[in-house]
């Protein structure tokens, strides 16, 4: 089944403490990217990839960090996550102009 | 730069009632794209339409039908006899043609309520 996944869906962590949200997809999509969802903002763009070893900072990149070392993952680092990342994170490959999102993973930084 | 608007942040309906959610546009491009999405309680975002720049036809789904005007830059969304099951958040998003105008632009969505 083509699809993008995301893990973990669900994450409670403290301030500071480093942690990596994982994203795959089976689908070969040479573009791939991130976004949070934040109540009465929408959904945001925070990094995107255009191929492997490639990629490029969006709307709100402060805070993240990426990396793309195969074409099928392209996971979101916080080094040191604050309060302020509490939020819902959409991983997304996209092909023909088409968006294909994971499930989402619900953070919460203490 | 590519902005949406959804100006209705919230709307709240009696079931069979028809509703439309309004989007409004900005974008330098020629070539564009147009979404909208539903996000249940559930969390995950369900495609519904996508659209370009290039097709003002307007579409019929079932009970979902949507109005793109280019003359307004709008894509609005209507759903007709609504009902509980609709209940959710909805975006609408564009998508350039390329560079820094490829990535979706969401709207910051609307919460449709619809009450039995």
């Amino acid at each position: 089944e083509a699809q993008v996944t995301q893990n973990p869906r669900y994450l409670i962590t403290v301030t500071g403490k480093k942690l990596t949200v994982t994203c795959s997809q089976n689908m070969n999509h040479e573009y791939m990217s991130w976004y949070r969802q934040d109540p009465g903002l929408g959904l945001r763009q925070i990094y995107y990839s255009m191929n492997v070893e490639v990629t490029d900072k969006g709307d709100v990149p402060e805070g993240y960090k990426v990396s793309r070392k195969e074409k099928r993952n392209f996971p979101l680092i916080l080094e040191s996550p604050s309060p302020n990342q509490t939020s819902l994170y959409f991983c997304a490959s996209s092909f023909h102009r088409m968006e294909f999102f994971g499930p989402g993973t619900r953070l919460t930084v203490l | 730069a590519q902005k949406v608007t959804q100006a209705q942040t919230e709307i709240s309906v009696v079931e069979k009632e028809d509703v439309t959610l309004d989007c409004v546009y900005e974008t330098r491009d020629t070539t564009y794209y147009l979404f909208w999405y539903k996000q249940p309680p559930s969390g995950e975002l369900v495609f519904l339409i996508r659209r370009n720049s290039f097709d003002e036809q307007n579409e019929i789904s079932g009970r979902y039908s949507w109005n793109f005007q280019k003359s307004t830059s709008s894509f609005n969304f209507t759903i007709t006899a609504s009902q509980v099951v609709d209940s959710a958040v909805y975006f609408c998003a564009l998508r350039g043609w390329g560079g820094s105008n490829y990535k979706l632009t969401f709207g910051k969505g609307t919460l449709l309520t619809v009450n039995p």
